[in-house]
C-alpha cells in the first residue's frame, strides 16, 4: 500500500525557516518524480515545487523560488521542503504527491500544516 | 502560465441530474487531470489523461475535451459526489490547477 506521511509544519514566526519531510512507503520512491502542493485555509490547491526522481530536474512556483528547496534522499525514501524567509501568505496545509506520468498526482499524504504567525 | 478557469463555482444538482463541470485554459494543453477533494480530506485522482477513470471512480463519471477546453460530466448526481472538483495541467511547468467547483446536492 502506497503511503506518504509528511511531518515538520508548526507555527513559525515572518521570516524564520522551516523543513518539511515526507516519509514514502509502498513503492520503489527512487523511481518516481515527487511533488509538494499546497492548501490555503478555505482556499484552493495551489502547486508548489516538483523534483524528479533522480532530482536531476527541479521545478518551483514563482510564489516561492528563491525562498523554498525541494529535495529528496532516495536511501531514506524522504522527500523534503526546505522553507526560509516564511511569510504569512505561506500559511497553508502543505501536501506530498507522488507523480506518476500521465496520472500526475497519484497518491497524496494527509498533509501537514503550516501556521506562519507572530 | 497555463491558467485554468474552472466553471461554475458551485453548483447544486439533485440526485439523479446530470452535472457538467467545465476547465478552460488560457493556453492549449495535451489533456487535463481531475481531483475531488471531499471536506476534511487529501485530494484523490478522479480522471487522468482527459478520460480515463482512476481506479475505484464510479462509471457514472466521465471526461472529455480537447486544446483548452476540457469537461467533468457525471451522468447521474448521487449524494456520495458531494465535494470540490479540481482540474489540474500538467502539460507545462508551473503547473496549475483550477479553482475548483464546489458541487452540492440538493
Amino acid at each position: 500500500e502506497v503511503q506518504l506521511v509528511e511531518s515538520g509544519g508548526g507555527l513559525v514566526q515572518p521570516g524564520r525557516s522551516l523543513k518539511l519531510s515526507c516519509l514514502a512507503s509502498g513503492f520503489t520512491f527512487s523511481n518516481y518524480g515527487m511533488n509538494w502542493i499546497r492548501q490555503a485555509p478555505g482556499k484552493g490547491l495551489e502547486w508548489v515545487a516538483s523534483i524528479s526522481s533522480s532530482s536531476s530536474y527541479i521545478y518551483y512556483a514563482d510564489t516561492v523560488k528563491g525562498r523554498f528547496t525541494i529535495s529528496r534522499d532516495n536511501a531514506k525514501n524522504t522527500l523534503y521542503l526546505q522553507m526560509t524567509s516564511l511569510r504569512s501568505e505561506d500559511t497553508a496545509l502543505y501536501y506530498c504527491a507522488r507523480h506518476r506520468a500521465v496520472r500526475g498526482f497519484d497518491y497524496w499524504g494527509q498533509g501537514v500544516m503550516v501556521t506562519v504567525s507572530s | 502560465e497555463i491558467v485554468l478557469t474552472q466553471s461554475p463555482t458551485t453548483m447544486a444538482a439533485s440526485p439523479g441530474e446530470k452535472v457538467t463541470l467545465n476547465c478552460l485554459a488560457s493556453s492549449s494543453v495535451s489533456y487535463m487531470n481531475w481531483y475531488q477533494q471531499k471536506s476534511g480530506a487529501s485530494p484523490k485522482l478522479w480522471i487522468y489523461g482527459t478520460s480515463n477513470l482512476a481506479s475505484g471512480v464510479p462509471n457514472r463519471f466521465s471526461g472529455s475535451g480537447s486544446g483548452t477546453s476540457y469537461s467533468l460530466t457525471i451522468s447521474s448526481m448521487e449524494a456520495e459526489d458531494v465535494a470540490t472538483y479540481y482540474c489540474l495541467q500538467l502539460s507545462s511547468y508551473p503547473l496549475t490547477f483550477g479553482s475548483g467547483t464546489k458541487l452540492e446536492i440538493k
